[in-house]
């Protein structure tokens, strides 16, 4: 079955303790990108990549790292978290980077809360 | 000024009415608009890509306008299964970057 993977679902950590939320796609997709969900706020973009070692910051992306050294995996790393990054997470995938041509499939979110 | 502004409603409707819901971007170079679906809790899932002909699926019906810069989704004959939170998400100049609205709660009522 085609799709996004992301683990854990859900994560309570304190302030300070690094911690990484994984990503993975089965489709062969070149672009994946990561998502923060707040309300009010809707989806903001943390980082991105169109190919593998091709990273580019979104639109919050302090406080965040990401890497991309197999095409299948993008995850994302908090060094050290923060009370406000407490928030809903999305990892996507999408075929190519060109939004109009394929649609984003998204994994089924990490919540995570910093203490 | 936000890049995507929705209206968040919610928007309490009954089974079988028509319901329509506008969004406002605020970039002219804006390239390609889509509409998303995200039930409570769950991950967006893409309803419908927006062309500038106007586009039907079924039941939904997408339009953009690009002078004024907005885009609206009608829904008609609502269902049950209707009740969900839609997102106006729209592409940058470049193809490379969406941006989402914060989304319209709909709840379709029996």
């Amino acid at each position: 079955e085609a799709q996004v993977t992301q683990n854990p679902r859900y994560l309570i950590t304190v302030t300070g303790k690094k911690l990484t939320v994984t990503c993975s796609q089965n489709m062969n997709h070149e672009y994946m990108s990561w998502y923060r969900q707040d309300p009010g706020l809707g989806l903001r973009q943390i980082y991105y990549s169109m190919n593998v070692e091709v990273t580019d910051k979104g639109d919050v992306p302090e406080g965040y790292k990401v890497s991309r050294k197999e095409k299948r995996n993008f995850p994302l790393i908090l060094e050290s978290p923060s009370p406000n990054q407490t928030s809903l997470y999305f990892c996507a995938s999408s075929l190519t980077d060109r939004m109009g041509d394929s649609p984003l499939h998204f994994g089924n979110g990490t919540r995570l809360t910093v203490t | 000024r936000k890049e995507v502004e929705q209206d968040p409603g919610p928007f309490n409707v009954p089974e079988g009415a028509t319901v329509a819901f506008n969004c406002t971007y605020s970039n002219s170079a804006s390239q390609s608009f889509f509409w998303y679906r995200q039930d409570c809790r769950k991950e967006p899932k893409l309803l419908m890509s927006v062309y500038s002909s106007g586009n039907e699926d079924g039941r939904f019906t997408a339009q953009l306008n690009r002078a004024s810069q907005y885009i609206s989704l009608l829904i008609r004959d609502s269902k049950l299964s209707d009740s969900a939170t839609y997102l106006c998400v729209v592409n940058d100049r470049y193809g490379r970057q969406l941006t989402f609205g914060s989304g319209t709660q709909l709840t379709v009522l029996p």
